[in-house]
């Protein structure tokens, strides 16, 4: 699947480190989604963004800092993380229309390691 | 709170079954509802859409859609090896909302 595409796959950390996660969609969707998928847990929706503009941000603490500079790239900035922030991160898009909420289309994820 | 349940699992069938998946959800305004298959450590991969009560039909998947009832289930025909993962079921109300409800998935294993 090439639609969504994710930088880097894998990233191991220091908490003290600053790194950006990187999305882009060829798709042409007007929505971008960050989720977090702990070990053997569910989906963990944390940022929207719709039109490049963030509709929900579901009490993410602020050492994730997301940006959206257009409907086609997502980055995610990490700073200051802890060790219980590693998981796989993982970005989707979908296209919504009045009427019509479409199915959202996830990249391969980034496995983050945090040390 | 919007809710989508699924029974965790595992669901185990031996390999050339109907493999049934079954997923019920509390919001009766949803409109669009998604099936999706994650391998263990790989990113959901889209399987179905559904938007409308019925059937809808896709090689060896079946979506079956009952508004009324507020379920959605996945049917897995032949069911192969290869099909072992987590499926997980999807709902989105509309409204522009863009917030989908997972729910956490029913793991499949199935058994030659």
């Amino acid at each position: 699947e090439t639609g969504v595409t994710q930088t880097p796959r894998h990233l191991v950390m220091g908490m003290t480190n600053k790194k950006s996660l990187k999305c882009e969609q060829h798709l042409g969707h007007n929505a971008m989604y960050w989720y977090k998928q702990s070990a053997k847990k569910p989906l963990e929706l944390m940022f929207v963004y719709n039109f490049k503009e963030q509709t929900e941000n579901n009490s993410v603490p602020s050492r994730f800092s997301p940006e959206c500079p257009n409907s086609s790239h997502l980055f995610l900035h990490l700073h200051t993380l802890q060790p219980e922030d590693s998981a796989l991160y993982l970005c989707a898009s979908s296209q919504d229309v009045a009427g019509r909420e479409g199915p959202q289309y996830f990249g391969p994820g980034t496995r983050l390691t945090v040390l | 709170q919007k809710e989508v349940e699924q029974n965790s699992g595992p669901l185990s069938v031996p390999e050339g079954a109907i493999a049934s998946l079954n997923c019920t959800y509390s919001d009766r305004g949803s409109q669009s509802f998604f099936w999706y298959r994650q391998y263990s450590g790989k990113s959901p991969e889209l399987i179905m859409s559904i938007y409308s009560n019925g059937d809808k039909e896709d090689g060896r998947f079946t979506a079956q859609l009952n508004k009324a009832s507020q379920y959605v289930s996945l049917l897995i025909r032949d069911s192969q090896p290869s099909d072992s993962a987590t499926y997980l079921c999807a709902v989105r109300t509309g409204g522009g909302s863009y917030i989908p409800t997972f729910g956490r998935g029913t793991s499949l294993i199935v058994h030659p």
